[in-house]
């Protein structure tokens, strides 16, 4: 099992739905997460930082499944700009190591 | 306040030859970590400097290596260069060492290896 997996996608969108992406991760033991969103060709930007259960920052809300091990990335009323590739990052535990998914591609259509 | 920094933006080397790519850090933070995104993939973590010092390690073999200068710069050295060393090479900053920091990243390096 890889030690982040997600599901590359692409999601296809009209605007204004809600879409959802999962991370799975395989260290029980890790205890902050992060979503970055990437553009074409661009560096990643750090989109949100989970820490406990989840959090939301308006459109935008994440949420830990530490049992299950994953978590969610939810996008309400999405917008074109919204179109991208999101980035789920997991820390190893005990290192420095930052472990990244391979990312899932958005593309909100008009 | 002054974001990651990152140069060359683009390099084009052969194969065997050696390259350095540098980064600045963001204002205030002291932890520079590296790393590689080839095309379609998310970025691997080459290492991490905190201090000067290499503080942890991704699976990348000896001919990466790396430096930190008491103002927190960094540079990457790549040896005898592959062609599958091209690829986006990230460098991210954080304001402390440890897994719970929030990483910045720089607009990154664009190395294609002929």
């Amino acid at each position: 099992r890889k030690e982040v997996e997600q599901d590359p996608g692409p999601f296809n969108v009209p605007e204004g739905a809600t879409v959802a992406f999962n991370c799975t991760y395989s260290n029980s033991a890790s205890q902050s997460f992060f979503w970055y969103r990437q553009d074409c060709r661009k560096e990643p930007k750090l989109l949100m930082s989970v820490y406990s259960s989840g959090n939301e920052d308006g459109r935008f809300t994440a949420q830990l499944n530490r049992a299950s091990q994953y978590i969610s990335l939810l996008i309400r009323d999405s917008k074109l700009s919204d179109s991208a590739t999101y980035l789920c990052v997991v820390p190893s535990s005990g290192t420095y190591k930052y472990i990244f998914g391979t990312g899932t591609r958005l593309k909100v259509l008009a | 306040e002054t974001g990651v920094t990152q140069s060359p933006t683009h390099l084009i080397k052969t194969r065997g030859q050696q390259v350095t790519l540098r980064c600045s850090s963001q204002s205030g933070h002291n932890t520079v970590s590296w790393y590689q995104q080839a095309l379609g993939q998310g970025p691997q973590f080459i290492f991490q400097y905190y201090r000067e010092e290499e503080n942890g390690r991704g699976n990348f073999p000896p001919r990466f290596s790396g430096l930190q200068f008491p103002n927190y710069s960094s540079e990457l050295n790549v040896n005898a260069l592959e062609l599958d060393d091209s690829a986006l090479y990230l460098c991210a900053s954080s304001p402390r060492q440890g897994t719970y920091n929030e990483q910045f990243f720089g607009p990154g390096t664009r190395l294609t290896v002929l």
